[in-house]
């Protein structure tokens, strides 16, 4: 069973820079999808995006000016970078794996972190 | 987007009582739809996948069906643990989209 555990400062200044790693134990980091999930009592669950070994990523188009995904292989990370934020962008963020079950292309965020809380103020 | 609407928002049931909660996304997602229980202060918990398969470790009171644009969740034999909130979620197209969750209370 895949581990995660997201880490990263609490507290983030407006129009700055919201940054968060999930570290990745118990299974294979390579060979799969890493999502971000964010949620928030007013929008609920929004999906932020993923990120592949090799670098590639997929965004949701709603964050997709500034938002960075990253992988490392050797550090068994997955890391987020946020850009201007504001107070919209508090919420509980979660790193999960997506997990493709076989060439039908099924898949799913079957493992997640605990979450992270992250407050935008001043 | 392709949009997901839960319903209803909020149930209230008694132990040992079915639950039906469904699912509408706004345009056909095939059968790429995703089942996930929340406790409260907890991450979410993935239940079933691909519409109506059980996720591993997953108890069979649980069980998803549904294609297209319509789905259901039906928790049967409802457990004090079972109270919690339901949240949908389809991986046919990006973005992913979730729906609005329903909260399972006690009666």
């Amino acid at each position: 069973q895949v581990h995660l555990q997201e880490s990263g400062p609490g507290l983030v200044k407006p129009s700055g820079t919201l940054s968060l790693t999930c570290a990745v134990s118990g299974g294979s980091i390579s060979g799969n999808w890493w999502s971000w999930v964010r949620q928030t009592p007013g929008k609920g669950l929004e999906w932020i995006g993923e990120v592949y070994r090799s670098g590639s990523t997929n965004y949701n188009p709603a964050f997709q000016s500034r938002v960075t995904m990253t992988l490392d292989t050797s550090k068994y990370e997955i890391s987020l970078k946020l850009t201007s934020v504001t107070a919209a962008d508090t919420a509980v963020y979660y790193c999960a794996r997506t997990y493709y079950y076989d060439a039908s292309g099924y898949k799913n965020l079957d493992s997640w972190g605990q979450g992270t809380l992250v407050i935008v103020s001043s | 987007d392709i949009q997901m609407t839960q319903s209803p928002s909020s149930l209230s049931a008694s132990v040992g009582d079915r639950v039906t909660i469904t699912c509408r996304a706004s345009q056909d997602i095939r059968s790429h739809l995703a089942w996930f229980q929340q406790r409260p202060g907890k991450a979410p918990k993935s239940l079933i996948y691909a519409a109506s398969r059980l996720q591993s470790g997953v108890p069979s009171q649980f069980s998803g069906g549904g294609s297209g644009t319509n789905f259901t969740l039906t928790i049967n034999n409802l457990q004090p643990e079972d109270f919690a909130t339901y949240f949908c979620q389809q991986h046919n197209a990006y973005p992913y989209t979730f729906g609005g969750g329903t909260k399972v209370d006690i009666k």
